[in-house]
């Protein structure tokens, strides 16, 4: 059982947005802003799409976004493409002893 | 440009040891924190390992006393010895650098090498 809770699976139209949450606590996304997302294609390694809840790296679409209330993370994705079918995971810092936590990933599939 | 490349990885029965290797280019490993994250199949991820730039190591609960992080400064290149494996540890394993500034978040990732552990 993963720390971070995600939906199983998300999915929506071409040209629509979509929102894949990931819930944690007060130990981990409640105390932090240090939440990130990973894009993962079938048999591919996973990406950095946002990190810092709403920061995005250099040439990831401004498509995505992050945001956060309380100890639950956001993740949408807006003008929905093919392209965007893939896994999602999120991740947050858990202070000094934990680290690091990830969600259970999230299946997005684009109709 | 950032490459990290895995090797290392196959079959071996429980309680063998593998010894994975990471291939860095674009940058110094020894100067940035570096990690090793798995993936079980059809499962999510999980981190295995740090090392910060400072020499500091920490390992997930699981792996405590059977894994151990390292690198070469002269190879540029991270590894991860792995003895008395199980079943369980059976994933593909990547290397990850972590951001320099908190080691918070994965920002560059190698492409992964398999371990599976079987009789």
């Amino acid at each position: 059982q993963s720390a971070l809770t995600q939906p199983a699976s998300v999915s929506g139209s071409p040209g629509q947005s979509i929102t894949i949450s990931c819930t944690g606590t007060s130990s981990d996304v409640g105390s932090y802003n240090l939440v990130s997302w990973y894009q993962q294609y079938p048999g591919k390694a996973p990406k950095l799409i946002v990190f810092e809840v709403n920061e995005r790296p250099s040439g990831v679409s401004n498509r995505i976004s992050g945001s956060k209330t309380g100890n639950t993370a956001s993740l949408t994705i807006s003008g929905l493409q093919a392209e965007d079918e893939a896994d999602y995971y999120c991740c947050s810092y858990a202070g000094s002893r934990t680290l690091l936590v990830f969600g259970g990933g999230t299946r997005l599939t684009v109709l | 440009e950032v490459q990290l490349v895995e090797s290392g990885g196959g079959l071996v029965q429980p309680g063998g040891s593998l010894r994975l290797t990471c291939a860095v280019s674009g940058f110094n490993v020894s100067n940035n924190y570096m990690s090793w994250v798995r993936q079980a199949p059809g499962k999510g991820l999980e981190w295995v390992s740090f090392i910060y730039s400072a020499g500091s190591t920490y390992y997930t609960d699981s792996v405590k006393g059977r894994f151990t992080i390292s690198r070469d400064y002269s190879k540029n290149t991270l590894f991860l010895q792995m003895d008395g494996l199980r079943t369980e540890d059976t994933a593909i394993y990547y290397c990850a650098r972590l951001d320099d500034t908190a080691a918070v978040y994965f920002e560059y990732w190698g492409q992964g090498t398999l371990v599976t552990v079987s009789s």
